[in-house]
């Protein structure tokens, strides 16, 4: 069966990075996309970014440009999310998501809470 | 930039049906796509191309969609159908994705 295994939750302090993964199985890792969703405590769900795995081609939030990146590791199956200077405002869980581009999510990490504190 | 207007609550009791609507000036070029959340929970797709049954959601989820408005309908709602309900399109414009504000179910 598909699933979306993400690392565990960080605490962070204001400024640094901090690099979510997920790590897939269950399906053809490069016949699909991965989509990273954000949601800060009693928020909506926030949409970050998009890797294809299949030729590295990258879609960013517009207001997440230039903070964050998605890479992936085909060698072994996981996709990587990293976010730089961070603020209390990332303080969030972050989610990976299955998806091609343009189309639905349809499997989804557990989450990653993400604690950005001094 | 490009937004999905949803209202913030809907009540509705037991049996009843309860509508989720969902508004965006481009949404009439793109699919809709609808998420359940519960509390702790990553969301759950219910809905995709504007009114596609995922394989284990209940026949009582349904979709539609009519011009620039997309509408969730649950049929017959059931206590565990409370949840939080995002929807999502994609904006080729930007090769963005963009979600509704949520939309909080009751089930009275």
């Amino acid at each position: 069966q598909v699933q979306l295994v993400q690392s565990g939750d960080e605490v962070k302090k204001p400024g640094a990075s901090v690099k979510v993964s997920c790590k897939a199985s269950g399906y053809t890792f490069n016949n699909y996309g991965l989509s990273w969703v954000r949601q800060a405590p009693g928020q909506g769900l926030e949409w970050m970014g998009w890797i294809s795995i299949y030729n590295g081609q990258t879609n960013y939030a517009q207001t997440l440009q230039g903070r964050v990146t998605l890479t992936t590791d085909t060698s072994t199956s996981t996709v990587y999310m990293e976010l730089r200077s961070l603020t209390s405002d990332d303080t969030a869980v972050y989610y990976c998501a299955r998806a091609k581009r343009g189309l639905e999510f349809d499997y989804w990490g557990q989450g990653t809470l993400v604690t950005v504190s001094s | 930039s490009y937004e999905l207007t949803q209202p913030p609550s809907v009540s509705v009791s037991p049996g009843h049906t309860a509508s989720i609507t969902c508004s965006g000036d481009k949404l009439g070029d793109n699919f809709a796509f609808w998420y359940q959340q519960r509390p702790g929970q990553p969301p759950v797709l219910v809905i995709f191309q504007n009114n596609k049954r995922p394989s284990g959601i209940p026949e009582r989820f349904s979709g539609s969609k009519s011009g620039n408005t997309a509408t969730l309908t649950i049929s017959g709602t059931q206590a565990m159908d409370q949840a939080d309900y995002y929807c999502q399109a994609w904006d080729s414009s930007t090769a963005n994705y963009v979600f509704g504000a949520g939309t909080k179910v009751t089930v009275l």
